[in-house]
């Protein structure tokens, strides 16, 4: 059964910096990988999908990294801002039609 | 405006009582999902549906039920056989496209037990 861990758990940073979350899943056979923001009691929100075939996607300050072979993704955020506080979670879709999800990594951006 | 739209966004459930979660989307998606989400942890799928009429078990599908008998609506009921009802529930639906196959959120549903 595919298993998905995020590490860490929680992280704190002050504005302006630049990180990483990282997202790991047992299983390789995965047909694409998505990442996901969550705002304290809220839904989720679609950041970034990247397909299997593919090692990377960028949208404006978020890169996102994918090594299949290594069941591994990271999530970078350049240059840390407030609003990026949130909780972000990673999800990798089976051949199936199924989503496993991480735990998240909540994060805190201090002004 | 397109969307998935959840209600209502609080519910308290009675012992022994049958309560049902709305979950309509108009994004005219195939797919439609419905997960449990506990403080601290990820999202576990409860049930799942590829088409009208038809629906999977997910991880934590005892306790729960589900139909679709329409496109756009995927209810969810926790029956009273669920005994620790008290969560977050999201609802989520995508597309058939294996190319385009991102999931779209509702606002989600916090469920208490009174």
């Amino acid at each position: 059964k595919q298993e998905v861990t995020q590490i860490p758990a929680a992280l704190s940073v002050p504005e302006g910096e630049n990180l990483v979350l990282n997202c790991s899943f047992t299983d390789s056979a995965i047909y694409n990988l998505q990442w996901f923001r969550q705002d304290p009691g809220k839904g989720l929100t679609s950041l970034l999908l990247i397909q299997s075939s593919q090692r990377e996607q960028t949208s404006g300050r978020l890169n996102a990294s994918l090594d299949k072979s290594s069941g591994r993704s990271t999530l970078y955020i350049a240059a840390s801002q407030p609003g990026d506080s949130a909780t972000y979670l990673c999800a990798v879709r089976d051949n199936f039609n199924k989503f496993y999800f991480g735990s998240g990594t909540k994060l805190n951006v201090k002004p | 405006d397109g969307g998935i739209t959840q209600s209502p966004k609080y519910l308290f459930r009675k012992e022994g009582q049958n309560v049902t979660l709305s979950c309509e989307q108009n994004l005219n998606h195939d797919a439609m999902y419905w997960y449990r989400q506990d403080p601290g942890q990820g999202l576990r799928l409860i049930y799942y549906s590829q088409i009208v009429n038809d629906f999977q078990k997910g991880d934590i599908a005892e306790g729960y039920s589900v139909s679709r008998e329409k496109k756009e609506s995927f209810p969810l009921t926790v029956t009273s056989a669920q005994k620790n009802p008290t969560a977050f529930y999201l609802c989520a639906s995508s597309i058939w496209d294996l190319a385009k196959n991102i999931q779209y959120f509702g606002a989600g549903t916090r469920l208490s037990v009174l």
